[in-house]
């Protein structure tokens, strides 16, 4: 089974408003990561909070963590068209790199 | 910056035959991995390599081999295609053992006639 499931599976807000994407996970995790993918291309590493952080910020990002539920966030403030993208949640759970992604969620920030 | 870089984004393939896709990464990794990416699936990981000559299965391995003979280029093989391999297949990099960022090529839309 999956994974780092996102929700929502899609989202759609107006510019400068902010996003709130959630990724809920099974078992334990070392880290957490969050990707960006642009429409028909790679992935993108966006941030990494470790198991025993609580909160992580990169510019307009903000990552939070609860290892009691098993639940992770990614908050993009004021957004921007640009912005427009899927954003995945990526579980480490140790052992050479290995991490397990999940669906995704579709971010369509309109102008 | 990293790069990892795909040998084709967009290939088109008979069912039965043999396709290579390739990844090279030019910033000395450790590791390289193959995904292949469905709608509503998400990543799903196929194999991945932690150094030369070395491989190790991932979720979905069947009907795929892999190679890796130099350090920077990981190959991807489709023994004989079909057509349920018609996918978008991304490759990664990461550093080494405890970088755990993962560094991704362009793609590769697949498409298997």
């Amino acid at each position: 089974s999956q994974q780092g499931e996102e929700d929502p599976q899609a989202l759609s807000i107006q510019e400068g408003e902010n996003a709130t994407m959630n990724c809920s996970y099974k078992t334990s995790i070392n880290n957490l990561q969050w990707y960006r993918q642009n429409s028909g291309r790679g992935l993108v590493h966006l941030i990494l909070i470790r198991s025993n952080e609580r909160e992580k910020h990169s510019g307009r990002l903000r990552v939070t963590l609860d290892t009691s539920k098993k639940s992770s966030s990614l908050l993009i403030t004021a957004s921007r068209a640009a912005d427009t993208a899927s954003y995945f949640c990526a579980k480490n759970s140790g052992g050479y790199q290995k991490v397990t992604f999940g669906i995704g969620t579709k971010l369509q920030v309109i102008p | 910056d990293v790069k990892v870089t795909q040998s084709s984004r967009y290939l088109v393939k008979r069912t039965g035959e043999k396709v290579f896709l390739e990844c090279v990464q030019d910033m000395d990794h450790e590791n390289m991995f193959w995904y292949r990416q469905d709608p509503g699936l998400g990543l799903r990981l196929i194999y991945f390599s932690y150094d030369v000559k070395m491989k190790e299965k991932g979720d979905i391995p069947e009907g795929y081999s892999v190679s890796r003979e130099k350090k920077e280029r990981f190959s991807l093989i489709l023994e004989s295609a079909s057509t349920n391999q018609t996918s978008m297949y991304l490759c990664a990099s990461s550093l080494g053992r405890y970088q755990e960022t993962q560094y991704f090529g362009p793609g590769t839309r697949l498409l298997v006639l």
